[in-house]
């Protein structure tokens, strides 16, 4: 089975502290992703990786940057955390080769910025 | 204008009942894809059944069917004889072109499963 792993479930960081949030996935996949949920307004996709070193901003990038070195994993940084950013995000990673290419997701990080 | 729209923010249904969700979809591509996952309170969203927009036959995966009304753009998630464990947020999403990366979500609808 496919595994993503994030390595925090729940985190409480102050506004200006700098937030890495780590995402490891142990099936060679090619594509991995970062999105935030929030209630209401669904799954927003804010960076996305597809190879080693390459990545393309989502839909809200503002604020956040990711870093992929390594095939398997995808981190998620907030350089300065603000109040408008507790949220919960959401790691997934695709094999987009493979029907049907659905994502696979790991278990959530719930950020709390005091 | 969105591209998933998911109308009911909360459904009830009586445990061994069937239930349907409701989502529509908007596309130009004639070649996308139409997912369903399942968030229980834990977090972790799983994956529940697929829809290819080529695909001539509704999808089924055990308890789970999806009703494809391609020319309604409507993609609802049927689940059958409905278990407690099946109380969590549903996510309708859809995934546009052959890239495999252009993913949209829904808002959700919360299904509670009543004994």
């Amino acid at each position: 089975d496919v595994k993503v792993t994030q390595s925090s479930r729940y985190l409480v960081k102050r506004t200006g502290e700098k937030v890495f949030l780590e995402c490891v996935q142990d099936m060679d996949h090619e594509n991995m992703f970062w999105y935030r949920q929030d209630p209401g307004l669904g799954l927003r996709l804010i960076y996305f990786s597809y190879d080693v070193k390459m990545k393309e901003k989502g839909d809200i990038p503002e604020g956040y940057s990711v870093s992929r070195e390594k095939k398997e994993r995808f981190s998620l940084i907030l350089e300065s955390a603000s109040t408008n950013q507790t949220s919960m995000y959401l790691c997934a990673s695709q094999n987009w080769q493979g029907a049907p290419g659905e994502l696979f997701f790991g278990e959530g990080s719930r950020l709390t910025v005091l | 204008a969105q591209k998933i729209t998911q109308t009911q923010p909360g459904m009830f249904v009586q445990e061994k009942e069937a239930v349907t969700l409701d989502c529509t979809y908007d596309t130009s591509d004639q070649s996308y894809g139409l997912f369903w996952y399942k968030q229980p309170s834990s977090g972790e969203m799983i994956f529940l059944i697929y829809q290819g927009s080529y695909d001539e036959q509704n999808a089924t995966e055990g308890r789970y069917s999806l009703n494809f009304q391609k020319a309604r753009k409507s993609a609802n998630l049927v689940i059958s004889a409905s278990q407690l464990g099946d109380s969590a947020m549903y996510f309708c999403a859809m995934r546009e072109g052959n890239t495999g990366n252009q993913f949209y979500f829904g808002t959700g609808t919360s299904l509670t499963v009543i004994p």
